[in-house]
This record gives C-alpha cells, sequence and structure tokens, in this order.
C-alpha cells in the first residue's frame, strides 16, 4: 500500500515568490494534515481537514498560507508571498476514518529555503 | 495548553547498550501517545502507539510504557544498533474533541548509536 506522498521534495526560492506544496495522501483517509516543522523541533499543526472542511486551522497564517483539500482527497499548500522565516520542513500526513485513534502517517515532507 | 517535553535533547551511545527515552507531557487528559522515528531528512515513522488505558506495547526490541498519572512515557530500546540513530519523537492526542483534537510533539531526542 503506497503511503503519504508529497512533492515537491525540495524547493528553493528567493523571498516574495510564492510556491505550492502538494500532497496524496493514503487511500480512504479521511484526515488529513499540514504540519510546519522547523529544525531541532517537533512539528506544528497548520491545518487539518476532515474530508474537505478544513476543522482546524487556527495556527495557518492566513495572511500568506492558504491551503484546499477539492474532493475531500488530495491537498494543496500555498505560500504567497514566501518570507524568510518560512524555510521549514512542510509535512503531510493521513489518519483512517474522521482522526479518532490519532494514529497519524506521515510523508517525507517538502524541505522550503527562502532566499 | 498540553506541552510535551523530551529529556535528553541528544544522547550517545555504544553499540549493544539498552537506553531508555523520555517523554514528560503537562496535561493527563490524552487519549493515546505515539512514539515516531525521524531519519535525517526524511518523514516521521510511526513506531508505536498506546492508548490511554493501556501500559505498555512492545515491537521487537522497542517496549514503550505509559504512566498517565504521572504524565510520562518511556521508549526503551534493546541492544542498541547502528541503524538505531535517528530522532526519536513523542506525540500525546489528546481526549477533547473538535477543533482541539491535535497532537501535540515533543522536540525530540536525536540518538546516536556508536559501532
Amino acid at each position: 500500500e503506497a503511503g503519504v506522498v508529497q512533492s515537491p521534495r525540495y524547493k528553493i526560492i528567493e523571498k516574495k515568490q510564492p510556491v505550492a506544496f502538494w500532497c496524496n495522501p493514503i487511500s480512504g483517509h479521511n484526515t488529513l494534515y499540514w504540519y510546519l516543522q522547523n529544525l531541532g523541533q517537533g512539528p506544528e499543526l497548520l491545518i487539518r481537514y476532515e474530508n474537505e472542511e478544513a476543522v482546524d486551522d487556527s495556527q495557518l497564517p492566513k495572511d500568506r498560507f492558504s491551503a484546499e483539500r477539492l474532493k475531500g482527497v488530495d491537498s494543496t499548500l500555498k505560500i504567497q508571498p514566501a518570507e524568510l522565516g518560512d524555510s521549514a520542513v512542510y509535512l503531510c500526513a493521513s489518519s483512517p476514518g474522521t482522526g479518532k485513534t490519532g494514529e497519524l502517517f506521515f510523508g517525507e515532507g517538502s524541505r522550503l529555503t527562502v532566499l | 495548553k498540553q506541552e510535551v517535553t523530551q529529556i535528553p535533547a541528544a544522547l550517545s551511545v555504544p553499540e549493544g547498550e539498552n537506553l531508555v527515552l523520555n517523554c514528560s507531557f503537562t496535561d493527563s487528559a490524552i487519549y493515546n501517545l505515539q512514539w515516531f522515528r525521524q531519519d535525517p531528512g526524511k518523514g516521521l515513522t510511526s513506531l508505536l502507539l498506546i492508548q490511554s488505558s493501556q501500559r505498555e506495547q512492545t515491537s521487537g526490541r522497542l517496549n514503550a510504557s505509559l504512566d498517565k498519572s504521572s504524565g510520562r512515557s518511556t521508549l526503551y530500546i534493546a541492544a542498541s544498533q547502528p541503524g538505531d540513530s535517528a530522532t526519536y519523537l513523542c506525540a500525546v492526542y489528546p481526549l477533547s474533541s473538535g477543533s482541539a483534537r491535535q497532537l501535540t510533539f515533543g522536540s525530540g531526542t536525536q540518538l546516536t548509536v556508536l559501532p
């Protein structure tokens, strides 16, 4: 069974440029998460979807970040414009059901470097 | 607000040694606790998940224990190998429902097993 797939794995951009990350969760997983991980830290939640509905986006910086999960499957996370402090790893995870079990399966992440 | 602490931040041991990684959390109202492994430049791989009603879980050379009342979990690794070198993160999933239901991660313990 395929795991959570993310692309691109690496992205280098100049500040003020836009960037987008894509995530394909495990088939049948209704809950999808985007996490931000800074070096030496644990992941921090940006947004959680249950099917196509964003049920928790309280930690998403909405002035520059946006996300969507059309049809309740794939998801895209966008940053526009990117700032130097956005350099980090963006992790996507999925969970079966509506997140009841709390067991998450992570992709390999998209590493963003903003110059 | 739940806080998860992992001490030490880094640990170096010779091959073959048994070792214990520690995780503590401030709010004991948890649904479960999960241990993850993260290799450099990679995503998180789930190792063990302990439900709040359980005391421990075992998988191969790994044993995780949970003492909810004291807010502590330990990950025991027997007969460590160089391939065990990675960062180990613990995360707790709260009992609360709705938008507050999200994993809170510790910052991880970076383990190096020397050949």
